[in-house]
């Protein structure tokens, strides 16, 4: 099993439109988590912070549910700037970052 | 704002050269990491370094590899014998949200 697992997509969905990004990871004494956003061929940069009891800025919402071992982001009212690709990221013990595939969004006007 | 540099921003190199990349960490951070993508792929861990030494290193990270942190402020990534498939994108980061630009390594 894949240590942080993310649907590939892409997700092709319209201006103003709700999008949702899910995320398990498999190892359970992760420390914390995060999603990062990637440009094409640019870095990642570090969007939210993920907590149990949930984490709003904006219009981006992002959850962690431990039990499940899974993470999730909301984006709504999406811009065509939010045009990228969505990484989950996991830290373990060692606060070695572990890196989902990331999922592609494509917003369209 | 204090961020992460990384020089150069593309390095053209023959097989079997070897190659240093650079990168500037911000120096209050206590973790500094190399990370790599090939093109397509998703961001791999190379190795992380903690109080001057390496905390922890991937099954990528073999002897070909080498981290320093020779002058406190500079922290470097050596590739000894490049390969064609050492050709990806490597960033540098410092703490958990601060990645460098990257250098785009290309293996010919």
């Amino acid at each position: 099993r894949k240590e942080v697992e993310q649907d590939p997509g892409p997700f092709n969905v319209p201006e103003g439109a709700t999008v949702a990004f899910n995320c398990t990871y498999s190892n359970s004494a992760s420390q914390s988590f995060f999603w990062y956003r990637q440009d094409c061929r640019k870095e990642p940069k570090l969007l939210m912070s993920v907590y149990s009891s949930g984490n709003e800025d904006g219009r981006f919402t992002a959850q962690l549910n431990r039990a499940s071992q899974y993470i999730s982001l909301l984006i709504r009212d999406s811009k065509l700037s939010d045009s990228a690709t969505y990484l989950c990221v996991v830290i373990n013990s060692s606060y070695k970052l572990i890196f989902g595939s990331g999922t592609r969004l494509l917003v369209r006007p | 704002e204090p961020e992460v540099t990384q020089t150069p921003s593309h390095q053209v190199t023959q097989m079997g050269q070897e190659v240093i990349l650079r990168c500037v960490p911000i120096s209050n951070h206590l973790y500094f990491y190399w990370y790599r993508q090939i093109l397509g792929q998703k961001v791999e861990f190379l190795v992380s370094f903690y109080n001057n030494e390496i905390s922890e290193k991937s099954e990528i990270f073999d002897d070909q590899f080498s981290v320093e942190r020779p002058d406190g402020s500079n922290f470097t990534l050596k590739i000894r014998s490049t390969k064609l498939e050492d050709s990806a994108m490597y960033f540098c980061a410092s703490g958990v949200g601060d990645f460098g630009p990257g250098t785009r390594l290309t293996v010919t």
